[in-house]
This record gives C-alpha cells, structure tokens and sequence, in this order.
C-alpha cells in the first residue's frame, strides 16, 4: 500500500522569496512520484513526475523535486516565487506493478504569494 | 488543456435521485480513472478502466458504478445520491495500464441537495 504525508495544509511567501512544499511517501515497492497543480476552478495539471530515473527533476514552471530515498521524501522547490504560482499543490503516489497505476493523493498544500 | 472532456461541468441534483457524469479520454489513451475530491476526503481513486476493462478499484461505493465504453469514454453513474455524495468528480486519462502519467479533466461538480 501507498501513502502520501504533505506537511503544511497552507504555505505562505513573498513574491520572489524561496518556495518549499513539503512531501513525504510510504510504499512498499519502488515508487513512482508527481507533483500535481490545481487552480480555482480547474483541473489538476502535471509539475513533474519521479520515474526511477534522475533524482532530481525539473518541471513546468521552474518548479523541481528531488527524490531522497532514505528520507522518503519528494519536496517540491521553487527559487523565486511569482503571484501565478498561487494555487494547490498535489504530491501523489503510484507503485509499479501494483493497482495498475492508480495514484494516491496527499491532502494538499495551498500556496499563498504574498506582493 | 488536457484534452480530456468531462460533461456536465456542474450537476445539482436532490437526494435519492441517479446521475450519470461523462468522460472523454484524450486521443489515443486507452485507460481512463475516476477521482473524487471532497473537502474531508480530499482526493481519492474510484476505478479505473484500461481498453474497456476494469483494471482497478479504489473507495468505490457500491451505488456508483462505471463503464469504458468501444469508443474509450467512460460513463460514471451515482445512484441512491446521499448529500455526502456532493464532491468533484474527476477523470483523467494516460495511455497503458499503469504508471503513466494522468492527464485531467475539469471536473464536474455535483452538489446534492
């Protein structure tokens, strides 16, 4: 079984300050892992994604994660923040080989940006 | 945009009542998920279908059902609607089994009064 532990159900930055959101993980096999979006009213939109490839990946929106295995953790960082990364943010889990690619959902960290 | 469509965008309905939400996948993608995200459950997997077979079960009430239909949309039907029931329904698709990335649709927001 998954789980996904997001620590902070709201964080707040200036403009221009360092973006951190917090994301730990429980598998029992080797997981694979996203960071999702969502905005008001919308859909939920792909970051990026852990594949069991590079460790630290890069995304859409200058966002990045890096996965740390003995810390079972998949933080998500922007350098600078800007008013349109003002949203919610997903961590989800999927394992391979297991439920076919169902993805499991943290509860959410609200990002608020301060001017 | 995704490309995945989810109609209607909104659906109000009253308890007891039956409603069928809709689902397009995008072009070419084979599997199709269904999500619920309410404000105490958060997001949650329900089923997921691959090339019109189900592949996999999640916290799916047995008054919901779903179906992927030759033409790879999917319906999801909610019976017996209880005020519990009123949440966001997403879909979203991804073209194998497992693994891939899900891309989302809108949603479609039922409110069960």
């Amino acid at each position: 079984a998954q789980s996904v532990t997001q620590l902070g159900s709201h964080v707040s930055v200036s403009e221009g300050a360092l973006v951190l959101l917090r994301c730990n993980y429980s598998s029992s096999v080797p997981p694979y892992l996203f960071w999702y979006v969502q905005y008001p009213n919308q859909g939920l939109q792909l970051l990026l994604k852990y594949t069991s490839a590079a460790t630290l990946v890069k995304g859409i929106n200058g966002f990045e994660a890096e996965f740390k295995k003995s810390e079972t953790s998949f933080h998500l960082t922007k350098p600078s923040a800007h008013m349109s990364d003002a949203a919610e943010y997903f961590c989800a889990v999927s394992a391979l080989g297991t439920s076919y690619g169902k993805l499991t959902f943290g509860q959410g960290t609200i990002l608020t940006v301060h001017p | 945009d995704s490309g995945v469509t989810q109609t209607p965008k909104h659906l109000i309905t009253a308890t007891g009542q039956r409603v069928t939400l809709r689902c397009s996948p995008r072009s070419g993608d084979l599997s199709v998920y269904w999500y619920q995200q309410s404000l105490d459950q958060g997001l949650q997997f329900l089923i997921q279908y691959y090339n019109g077979e189900e592949r996999a079960k999640g916290n799916i009430l047995e008054r919901f059902s779903a179906q992927q239909f030759p033409d790879l949309h999917s319906e999801l039907n909610l019976s017996s609607l209880e005020l519990g029931d009123s949440a966001l329904y997403f879909c979203a698709s991804s073209a194998g089994q497992g693994n891939n990335e899900q891309f989302f649709g809108p949603g479609t927001r039922l409110t069960v009064l």
